[in-house]
């Protein structure tokens, strides 16, 4: 079955250092999600990605954050100047354009981010 | 915004004992709603669905019913296994709060399940 695949599992990084985590949506998808959990919390949306833009952000996604897909198959999430409180598990999904939402994403097994 | 509140975890359970997992949300117009779950080391993956009201989905012995009236969507099982260890959320989408086609999750609810 086709996987989402997620690069690295955890990294660690140092404060105000940049980050640059990686995913391989399913090939013929066209919609790309980031999520990120704070441990102990929910997962909460990040942005939402089509057409090589970004088509929603949540007031999470600030400056500090950018999304793009390099080479039309990597899907990258960069966070410029981490801060401690960017600890979390972040989780790419992705979505094929003729599935309805309600129909469920495929999501990687997800980055483990330490700032220290 | 739109939200989901589960059970806080973890919950612990014995082989072969009933399982509820509460889950109500809080959304503008029709959501649809899910039950994902995250088994060690793996990502989410979706255990089961319901698009409209009534609706019952179910996956794996799991059962879960959209329930309008309750704004509920509790997961349930007759017997778990000690492979059902994992966590588990609930999500809506077509909502407000994970975007215009994003989902909005609950915290998650880890479930221990001992033989």
């Amino acid at each position: 079955e086709p996987e989402v695949t997620q690069t690295p599992s955890h990294q660690v990084t140092q404060m105000g250092q940049e980050v640059i985590l990686r995913c391989v949506p399913i090939s013929n998808h066209l919609y790309f999600y980031w999520y990120r959990q704070i441990l102990g919390q929910k997962v909460e949306f990040l942005v939402s990605f089509y057409n090589n833009e970004i088509s929603e952000k949540s007031e999470i996604f600030d400056d500090q954050f950018s999304v793009e897909r390099p080479d039309g198959s990597n899907f990258t999430l960069k966070i410029r100047s981490t801060k401690l409180e960017d600890s979390a598990m972040y989780f790419c999904a992705s979505i094929h354009p003729a599935t309805p939402p309600a129909y469920g994403y495929t999501f990687g097994s997800g980055t483990r981010l330490t700032v220290v | 915004g739109d939200s989901v509140t589960q059970m806080e975890g973890p919950v612990t359970l014995s082989e072969e004992a009933f399982l509820t997992i509460n889950c109500t949300y809080t959304a503008t117009g029709y959501p649809s709603l899910f039950w994902y779950v995250q088994y060690p080391g793996e990502g989410l993956q979706l255990l089961l669905k319901a698009t409209k009201a009534d609706d019952k989905g179910s996956n794996k012995g799991f059962e879960a019913t959209y329930r309008k009236e309750t704004t509920s969507f509790h997961l349930e099982k007759g017997s778990v296994q000690v492979s059902d260890s994992a966590v588990y959320f609930c999500a809506l989408s077509g909502g407000s709060g994970g975007g215009a086609d994003g989902l909005t999750f609950g915290k998650g609810t880890h479930l221990i399940i001992q033989p």
